[in-house]
């Protein structure tokens, strides 16, 4: 149990465009989703935690406006990069923690973004 | 404040040697800790964890930590390498509903 999907696993956009990943809890109803950026050879980077039917909550130095969260349901939430540009280059990941499993996250396979 | 150290950034063994990464850990609660693996272009699997029961923690693959809190230290080992188990290893400090990452260990298996 606690498989969490991604879609698109790639994608290729030009700049300027925008572009939606999928994060999917399949088999359990997620509290709480997190959407982390990874860039290569480096840690993952928090961006966003949301919880369904509420505003997402950002780190600091992310921009809300650009990095658009939708939790629409216990199973599904979406990051939207608005107005993609070469530096959004990279490889973003969500997880999500289910009630019970305290403060366990698991992951997504994760999504890579080439914007060019 | 909740911060992660991973001593090593590359850890490089032959494949049927001991495994050992190590990881020290700051923090100002209670931790939970964990050991997360990743495979190239793949999300983080989680291996292990550990929250405040049994200090030897048994984890998929053979993988075990013990948490020290004298030393503020868990240490990921296994017995014997395998191929497989050639990947990046994140320890992870958990606090107050949010994961604090260690930078990582590349871990290599010699054949």
């Amino acid at each position: 149990g606690a498989v969490v999907s991604q879609h698109p696993s790639w994608v290729i956009c030009k700049s300027g465009t925008s572009v939606k990943i999928e994060c999917r809890s399949l088999d359990f109803q997620a509290t709480t989703m997190f959407w982390y950026r990874q860039f290569p050879k480096q840690s993952l980077m928090l961006m966003a935690t949301s919880n369904e039917g509420s505003k997402a909550t950002y780190e600091q130095g992310v921009e809300k406006d650009k990095f658009l969260i939708n939790h629409a349901s216990l199973t599904l939430s979406t990051l939207t990069v608005t107005s993609a540009h070469p530096e959004d280059s990279s490889f973003y990941i969500c997880s999500a923690s289910r009630p019970g499993g305290g403060e366990t996250q698991y992951f997504g396979p994760g999504t890579r973004l080439l914007v060019l | 404040a909740q911060s992660v150290t991973q001593l090593d950034s590359h850890v490089s063994v032959s494949e049927g040697t001991p495994v050992l990464l190590r990881c020290n850990y700051s923090s100002s609660y209670s931790p939970s800790l964990f050991w997360y693996v990743q495979h190239p272009n793949k999300g983080l699997q989680l291996l292990l964890k550990y929250t405040s029961a049994a200090t030897l923690v048994k984890g998929i693959n053979g993988f075990e930590a013990e948490f020290k809190k004298s030393e503020t230290s868990f240490h990921l080992t296994k017995p014997s390498a395998h191929m497989s188990d050639a990947a990046e290893y994140f320890c992870v400090v958990s606090a107050l509903g949010r994961l604090y990452f260690g930078r990582g260990t590349q871990l290599t298996v010699w054949p």
